[in-house]
């Protein structure tokens, strides 16, 4: 079947604008997770979502990020006011229902803002 | 300090050789504990979980020592198809589904 999907695979922007990056989880998965991934390091937890609801976003950064889910299927994590220190690898995972499910990655969106 | 630290390499091995490496967490209250594989600009997958009795799956051995708060993992017989880097990863008991993973250890496998 198919995995986790995000879109776009590349994005490149300008600081101080707005992006928006979608992540299409596996079918019947109920838990959903944005991680940020620099380079040369793990990905690091930015906010897990339990159907529609943000279970946790203790991870994200500040007030420019925010991230929804408003059906309980794909999200969009959304970056205001880009800057150039928000450039990473964004990758999405989901799981069957939560806490202690195998998490797939999909292959992530690479934000690179100049 | 990183609640997960692992040794970046590169370790440059041989096909065929066996290779070790070691990753150690700083939370004791840490309960789920998982080696994942990531290639070069791919995702990362799943490798195999993290026992306290130790597990085998094929060519590839976890160990967990709990009182040392350390992880490892063995893989004997190398092939070309095990260069990757390999994230050390662990998860607290009253937040499993955040998953913390260490900066990844790089393994290359030359012919």
């Amino acid at each position: 079947g198919a995995g986790v999907s995000q879109t776009p695979s590349n994005k490149v922007t300008e600081k101080g604008k707005y992006v928006e990056l979608r992540c299409d989880p596996i079918s019947g998965h109920t838990a959903l997770y944005w991680y940020r991934q620099s380079l040369g390091q793990g990905p690091e937890f930015l906010i897990y979502f339990q159907g529609t609801g943000a279970a946790d976003d203790s991870g994200l950064p500040n007030d420019r990020f925010f991230a929804v889910r408003p059906e309980g299927s794909v999200s969009t994590l959304k970056i205001q006011r880009t800057e150039r220190g928000d450039s990473a690898v964004y990758l999405c995972a989901s799981s069957l229902t939560g806490p202690g499910d195998e998490q797939f990655f999909g292959p992530g969106t690479r934000l690179t803002v100049l | 300090r990183k609640e997960v630290e692992q040794d970046p390499g590169p370790f440059n091995v041989p096909e065929g050789a066996t290779v070790a490496f070691n990753c150690t967490y700083s939370n004791s209250a840490s309960q789920s504990f998982f080696w994942y594989r990531q290639d070069c600009r791919k995702e990362p997958k799943l490798l195999m979980s993290v026992y306290s009795s130790g597990n085998e799956d094929g060519r590839f051995t976890a160990q967990l020592n709990r009182a040392s708060q350390y992880i490892s993992l063995l893989i004997r017989d190398s092939k070309l198809s095990d260069s990757a880097t390999y994230l050390c990863v662990v998860s607290a008991m009253d937040s499993s589904y955040k998953l913390i993973f260490g900066s990844g250890t790089r393994l290359l496998v030359r012919p």
